[in-house]
């Protein structure tokens, strides 16, 4: 199986910051990266597909790069609607795998 | 708009049999891949396995073979997921997903269902 990792597990920023989560694979996956948001109690939802590619409707400072083993989810300016927990995701081989998650919180 | 919609939430003693349902609308639902992902309380995301309504075609995660049956009923729009004999490990949150495909079986989970949970306990 592929191993997704995620880094941080957990992070405090303040409303305005620029965010980054890291998600590494175990092997190469090329682009077939994907990142979700979780709320409490809702369905994920998601925001990145194929690495980089903005979902319909996710507001645009949401961003994802990354090919191979390393992927990044950037945050450029965090908003309030914005604390929640993130996961990456992989696609490559028909056994997906998602990060462990990412919780990001107020500071 | 795509939807899907899951059945209520249940409450099943260990050893209990249980079916629960994602009724698909608003797209050709037997075109697209659904797939099923667990949640533990408090855990993170556990893909189970997936299902093409079109061909019934079945892929499961290793660690759920043989543990679930997913299944689906495309003159209904409506996929399964189940348990011939539930244990206390098997509480926890499930959801349904469509899977939008880039290439192959590769994609990504573009549309969700509102989760159902799963409590199994004597």
């Amino acid at each position: 199986d592929i191993q997704m990792t995620q880094s941080p597990s957990s992070l405090s920023a303040s409303v305005g910051d620029r965010v980054t989560i890291t998600c590494r694979a175990s092997q190469s996956i090329s682009s077939y990266l994907n990142w979700y948001q979780q709320k409490p109690g809702k369905a994920p939802k998601l925001l990145i597909y194929a690495a980089s590619s903005l979902q319909s409707g996710v507001p645009s400072r949401f961003s994802g790069s990354g090919s191979g083993t390393d992927f990044t989810l950037t945050i450029s300016s965090l908003q309030p609607e914005d604390f929640a927990a993130y996961y990456c995701q992989q696609s490559y081989s028909t056994l997906w795998t998602f990060g462990q998650g990412t919780k990001v919180e107020i500071k | 708009e795509v939807q899907l919609v899951q059945s209520g939430a249940e409450v099943k003693k260990p050893g209990e049999s249980l079916k629960i349902s994602c009724k698909g609308s608003g797209y050709s639902f037997t075109s697209y891949w659904i797939g099923w992902v667990r949640q533990m309380p408090g855990k993170g995301l556990e893909w189970m396995g997936i299902i093409y309504p079109g061909d019934s075609d079945t892929k499961y995660s290793p660690s759920f073979q043989g543990q679930v049956t997913i299944s689906a009923d495309k003159s209904i729009s409506t996929a399964y997921l189940q348990w011939s004999s539930l244990k206390a490990s098997d509480t926890a949150m499930y959801y349904c997903a469509r899977l939008k495909i880039i290439t192959m079986v590769r994609g990504y989970f573009d549309s969700w269902g509102q989760g159902t949970l799963v409590t199994v306990s004597s």
